[in-house]
């Protein structure tokens, strides 16, 4: 059974830190996806990120790639009441259907 | 353009019943993958449509099924209800097979909170 890891599972924190989301797996992806959910809402997707070692940005998020393409992290700096919310990876296999991660729930406060 | 439509937005069934719920995807999009969201056991795939074919199938028993029409809109149904299916029932919609790896971005339409008591 495929398996992706997040952590940390919760994340409560003030306006302006720095934070990271970590997601590992045992398995090796030929991409993976950050997505954000918000209350009521469905998962809206970040990035995609397919290479081995990508890094890519997204004004102040930061994804990146290990180079094994079995991990990946998300890195916020100066974190925003904005970017509350659920945050999942999700893999993919050259064969597979999608599997999500465990899922990271942030709280940023003013 | 609109986005991914889900009806009915809340459902509540007794255990035994069955439901259906309904999923109409962005015009054009050809994919529906439907997903199953609890707080114990995160996101999972439940199937993905594309052309009026089940594609891939995710771990779920057989009371879980699905179609597709012609205008690729889709249906999700249920029977035999029982207190564990209740869930967040996700619909998303793709230009592509999402399950060939294409990586195509998957557009989820705001789901069904079915209660099942």
């Amino acid at each position: 059974t495929q398996l992706l890891e997040q952590s940390p599972q919760f994340l409560s924190i003030q306006e302006g830190e720095n934070l990271t989301v970590y997601c590992n797996s045992s398995s090796v992806f030929s991409s993976l996806q950050w997505y954000r959910q918000e209350p009521g809402e469905g998962p809206v997707l970040l990035v995609t990120v397919v290479t081995g070692g990508e890094v890519k940005k997204l004004k102040r998020l930061t994804f990146q790639f290990g180079d094994a393409r079995k991990d990946s992290s998300l890195h916020i700096t100066a974190a925003q009441p904005g970017d509350t919310g659920l945050y999942l990876c999700a893999g993919a296999t050259d064969t597979d259907k999608l599997i999500f991660g465990t899922g990271t729930r942030l709280q940023v406060f003013p | 353009k609109a986005g991914v439509t889900q009806t009915p937005r809340y459902l509540i069934k007794t255990r035994g019943q069955q439901v259906t719920l309904s999923c109409s995807p962005i015009s054009g999009h050809r994919s529906v993958s439907w997903y199953q969201q609890t707080p114990g056991q995160g996101l999972q795939f439940l199937f993905e449509y594309f052309s009026e074919t089940q594609r891939n199938k995710g771990n779920f028993p057989g009371r879980f099924s699905g179609r597709q029409f012609s205008n690729s809109r889709s249906e999700m149904n249920v029977s035999t209800l029982e207190l564990g299916d209740s869930a967040l029932y996700l619909c998303a919609s793709s230009w592509r097979l999402v399950t060939s790896g294409s990586s195509d971005e998957q557009y989820f339409g705001p789901g069904t909170r079915l209660t099942v008591t």
